[in-house]
Parts: C-alpha cells; structure tokens; sequence
C-alpha cells in the first residue's frame, strides 16, 4: 500500500541552526501539506502546496519556514533558524486530486536544544 | 470558515463498554469528515472518512460515524471499546475542493480492563 515517508524519524538541533525535513509523498499525489503537534497539544497546519506553489499557509508558518519540491518526488520543510518553541512532531501530509483524504506520514520528532 | 469542535478532552470507558466520541464542526461549504486515530508514538491513521456519500460510515477496527446535517455532528461510536483502543482521536474536516485540513484538539480515549 503506498505511504507517505518522512526522515528522519528523529532529530535533535541547536537553537539557531538550519533543519531541514523531508518528506516522499505518495507519488500520483499533488496536493501536499506540513502541520506540527507540539507536545501536548493539538494538530496545527503549516502550509499547503500545490502546483509548485504555496496555496496556504497558517500565522505560525513565518520568514524562519520556506517549503520546498526539489525534485519532483520529496517535499521538505526547512526552518532557518530554530528555536526553543519549534520543538514538536511535523507531520507530513498528501492527497490526490479526486480524493479529499490526506494521507499522512508517520511524523519527525524535532527537538531544539 | 471552518471549524471543529471536539466537545471531550478525554473519555475513559471500560473494556466492552460502548464508545462515544463527540465531533461538531462549521464549514461554509460542503466539507468531507474524518476520523484519524493516533496511538502513543505514532502516526496519524485514517479510521473513516464522510464524503457526501451514505451518512453512516463504516470504518477499521469496528468504529462507525454517523454524519448529521441538521445537528452539523460526526460522531465516532464502537460498540465494544477493546484495550488496543486506547489513543488520541482526531475529528477532522476538509472543505470539498478546499486546500486546508482543520483538526479537533482531540480527544484521549481511555480503556480500563
């Protein structure tokens, strides 16, 4: 069964560096999305993207987030400079364009230090 | 706008007791429903979904939910709760043709033997 696939599962940075997550939707799929769950609290969405491009995104997704398809095949989420408050489980998402359900990956546990 | 509401934090049943998770949600549009399920750990699993098809819906694991128009309700039922139910439930809703997936701040359900 096809799967969306998220490395890594775990990854622990210093506050103020560069992480970058990524992310291999299922592959007929076009519509794509990161949300985050911080420890504790509810699901929150990021951003959607579409077409090459952000469609969407949420008052948490600010200058310090950016969103990329390099190569047709992952999706990453790079966040430039992390903070304490980054700290959370991303989740990556895709959907396919006659289909409504996002079909999520299995998350990455970040963790700023 | 949309919206969803889970209206317990958490639901503690015993085993081979009936299961009751409440969702209510808000969408200026036709929305598709969905239930996911995420276990200590883990991933987000798709349990059901409602996509303007029949009103009940049948999902994994013996859930079922019943969409409500009048009552703008989706909630998830078990007639037999089992201790491998226990686990965060996740209302969610999606507009039809809409970019955005909005969670419920979920809801812990907990299975006493």
């Amino acid at each position: 069964e096809p799967e969306v696939t998220q490395t890594p599962s775990h990854q622990v940075t210093q506050m103020g560096q560069e992480v970058i997550l990524r992310c291999v939707p299922i592959s007929n799929h076009l519509y794509f999305y990161w949300y985050r769950q911080i420890l504790g609290q509810k699901v929150e969405f990021l951003v959607s993207f579409y077409n090459n491009e952000i469609s969407e995104k949420s008052e948490i997704f600010d200058d310090q987030f950016s969103v990329e398809r390099p190569d047709g095949s992952n999706f990453t989420l790079k966040i430039r400079s992390t903070k304490l408050e980054d700290s959370a489980m991303y989740f990556c998402a895709s959907k396919a364009p006659a289909n409504t359900e996002a079909f999520f990956g299995q998350g990455t546990r970040l963790t700023v230090v | 706008a949309q919206s969803v509401t889970q209206l317990d934090s958490h639901v503690s049943v015993s085993e081979g007791t009936p299961v009751l998770l409440r969702c209510n949600y808000s969408s200026s549009y036709s929305p598709s429903l969905f239930w996911y399920v995420q276990h200590p750990n883990k991933g987000l699993q798709l349990l059901l979904k409602y996509t303007s098809a029949a009103t009940l819906v049948k999902g994994i694991n013996g859930f079922e939910a019943e969409f409500k128009k009048s009552e703008t309700s989706f909630h998830l039922t078990k007639p037999s709760a089992h201790m491998s139910d226990a686990a965060e439930y996740f209302c969610v809703v999606s507009p039809m043709g809409g970019f955005k997936t909005i969670f419920g701040a979920g809801t812990r359900l907990f299975v006493k033997a």
